[in-house]
């Protein structure tokens, strides 16, 4: 099956930008996303892309893919402190099915 | 809208005990999965459906089944509960390539 896999840890300074970043090996993946896990809660979907784009922007979110590598980056702008959580990569197969990475936990210094 | 909803909340059950999770979703998707999450390893595929009446294992599914008999809901079940079974579960659905998931049950075994 997919790897999916990302740094376990990130720290930054409110105010700063965050980049998140993942790598996969399955290039027939057909999309890629990011989700939002806050304590206690389920995953929220923060933003996905298709396979044969390299960047999507949503707000603060920017989103690049760069298949040839297979890598995927989550740049938060003007990070604040409600932005502390754990971030999930994952990506989706042919077969219609999710792999996750084991998420990166954000934390946002005031 | 209620989403993805899943009960119950919190369960503790004895080794060797049975019990089914139950999962809901009004938004007509297909799709269905079963995930677990369990610290550093992200989430694991147990099974999924693409289709009332249908259900296919993942990553991870022995010590579970499930049915799928009504389009809306996904049922899990433990025929007899193991402590490696101590985790929490979600639920999602997705269609076919938004996913969308519920709350979570933290179920411990002891």
């Amino acid at each position: 099956g997919e790897d999916v896999e990302q740094s376990l840890f990130l720290s930054v300074r409110e105010g700063d930008s965050s980049v998140i970043n993942c790598t996969y090996t399955d290039s027939s993946s057909t999309y890629l996303y990011w989700y939002k896990q806050e304590p206690g809660a389920g995953l929220q979907l923060l933003t996905y892309i298709f396979s044969n784009m390299d960047m999507k922007q949503d707000q603060r979110l920017t989103v690049l893919l760069n298949k040839k590598d297979k890598h995927l980056s989550l740049r938060i702008a003007d990070t604040q402190t409600g932005d502390s959580a754990i971030y999930f990569c994952a990506t989706l197969n042919t077969g219609n099915q999710f792999y996750f990475g084991t998420g990166t936990s954000l934390t946002v210094i005031p | 809208n209620a989403g993805v909803t899943q009960t119950p909340k919190f369960r503790v059950l004895k080794t060797g005990q049975s019990m089914t999770l139950l999962c809901a979703q009004d938004m007509n998707h297909e799709y269905m999965y079963w995930y677990r999450q369990d610290p550093g390893m992200g989430l694991r595929l147990i099974h999924y459906s693409v289709g009332e009446g249908t259900t296919a294992k993942g990553e991870v599914p022995d010590g579970y089944n499930v049915s799928r008999l009504k389009k809306q809901n996904f049922l899990l079940g433990l025929e007899s509960a193991a402590p490696s079974q101590t985790s929490v579960y979600f639920c999602a659905s997705s269609y076919p390539e938004e996913q969308y998931f519920g709350p979570g049950t933290r179920l411990t075994v002891t």
